[in-house]
């Protein structure tokens, strides 16, 4: 099972947004609405950013947003802040044989 | 609140066999399947092995499979993961991941552990 594709790099001033894709195919993506979004600082655990691909889980600022169109799922973020500055990896449900496919990650960064 | 505690990370030679740990605290262990999702250095979040609540169910990446069991202790609240056979590209900080509930079939992985390396080298 091939990773997702998401750009290696996005970056953005503060305030402004910026918006990372993340590529899969009919049998991930495409085929279920289980795409979650994670957040890594160097050297930290993963934290939970979107579930389902637009859900917001309690504590997380609604400046974060996420969506899908077909294979392509999105995560938006608004307002950019310096604390904003991580990697970011989607993940995909991709049924009872695969079961889990992550992106190949993204590194955000706030000019 | 949720915690995780990932131990019995350390370095092995190729071939050689290790397990991990991930004791949980603040929620129902039995009733949230769980997870391991691996990290080599300076790469990408993998998917390693679930198992459901009960640990009735087990899933595995086809990179893991016939060398890693996943296995749990419910009365201990902790989770574990035998590998064996390692190789060099099982280097990696492993994460153990709260499902979003009792069996895996969609959802998402939170929170998640701080990890423990695992370096395989001789």
């Amino acid at each position: 099972q091939s990773a997702l594709t998401q750009p290696p790099s996005a970056s953005g001033s503060p305030g402004q947004s910026v918006t990372i894709s993340c590529t899969g195919t009919s049998s991930d993506v495409g085929g279920y609405n289980f795409v979650s979004w994670y957040q890594q600082h160097p050297g930290k655990a993963p934290k939970l950013m979107i579930y389902e691909v637009t859900k917001r889980p309690s504590g997380v600022p609604d400046r974060f947003s996420g969506s899908k169109s077909g294979n392509t799922a999105s995560l938006t973020v608004s307002g950019l802040q310096a604390e904003d500055e991580a990697d970011y990896y989607c993940s995909s449900y991709a049924g009872s044989n695969i079961l889990y496919v992550f992106g190949t990650g993204t590194k955000v960064t706030v000019l | 609140e949720v915690q995780l505690l990932e131990s019995g990370g350390g370095l092995v030679q190729p071939g050689g066999s290790l397990t991990l740990s991930c004791v949980a605290s603040g929620f129902s262990f039995s009733s949230y399947a769980m997870n391991w999702v691996r990290q080599a250095p300076g790469k990408g979040l993998e998917w390693v092995s679930g198992i459901s609540g009960g640990g009735d169910y087990t899933y595995y990446a086809d990179s893991v499979k016939g060398r890693f069991t996943i296995s749990r202790d419910n009365s201990k609240n902790t989770l574990y993961l035998h590998m064996n056979s390692l190789r060099a590209d099982d280097t990696a900080v492993y994460f153990c991941a709260k499902y979003r509930g009792y069996l895996i079939a969609g959802g998402w992985f939170d929170p998640w552990g701080q990890g423990t390396l695992v370096t395989v080298s001789s």
